[in-house]
């Protein structure tokens, strides 16, 4: 069975310094991954994805992704953050027709 | 572009009363996907339909069910609703050519009271 580990619950960092958000899965086979992003009462939108090409992805708004197949990884980066990335973000994994969302990740931007 | 509609956005119902949601998918979209997202929660997966067909299924009550009409509209019917129904609803939609990625609703807010 497929799984999605986020650890950190929440992540604080300063306007301006790099994010880092951790993702881990488990899957029996070829995964597919995902990132998506959910502010505040608001719908989740997707940021980037993983499907098997290129193991670093980029996506919207500087973000982007490697995927580390020996470490089962999917993190999420950003070179510089911005107060209007504070959200709520997701790692989802699918494989298959199953869709397993992480618990997310609470990112804050400190002025 | 078109993207995936869900009415209606906000619902507030009482204890035992049944609720509707419907979801429209974006055009030409043959898969929808309903998730579940309590208060701080991560979505959890209900159930997906393919070409109106129960395609997969998470953990949706048995007091709930679902359909794919010939539209590829969906509507999820609840029953007998519970204080712990009170949710953010998404529907997601995809199709064949974009078989790995979900486009999300803005979801419907159910507040039981």
């Amino acid at each position: 069975a497929q799984s999605v580990t986020q650890l950190d619950s929440h992540v604080s960092v300063s306007e301006g310094t790099p994010v880092l958000l951790r993702c881990n899965y488990s899957s029996s086979y070829s995964p597919s991954l995902f990132w998506y992003v959910q502010h505040p009462n608001k719908g989740l939108q997707l940021l980037l994805k993983y499907t098997s090409a290129a193991t670093l992805v980029k996506g919207i708004n500087g973000f982007e992704a490697e995927f580390k197949k020996s470490e089962t990884s999917f993190h999420l980066t950003k070179p510089s953050a911005h107060m209007s990335d504070a959200a709520e973000y997701f790692c989802v994994v699918r494989t298959g027709q199953n869709f397993v969302f992480g618990p997310g990740t609470r990112l804050s931007v400190l002025p | 572009a078109a993207g995936v509609i869900q009415s209606p956005r906000h619902l507030i119902k009482e204890k035992r009363e049944t609720a509707t949601l419907k979801c429209y998918p974006i055009p030409r979209h043959d898969t929808v996907y309903w998730y579940q997202q309590g208060p701080g929660q991560d979505p959890q997966f209900l159930i997906s339909f393919y070409e109106k067909m129960q395609s997969d299924k998470g953990s949706i009550p048995d007091r709930f069910s679902a359909q794919q009409f010939s539209d590829y509209h969906s509507e999820l019917n609840m029953s007998s609703l519970e204080l712990g129904d009170s949710a953010l609803y998404f529907c997601a939609s995809s199709s064949k050519t974009s078989y790995n990625e979900q486009f999300f609703g803005p979801g419907t807010r159910l507040t039981v009271l």
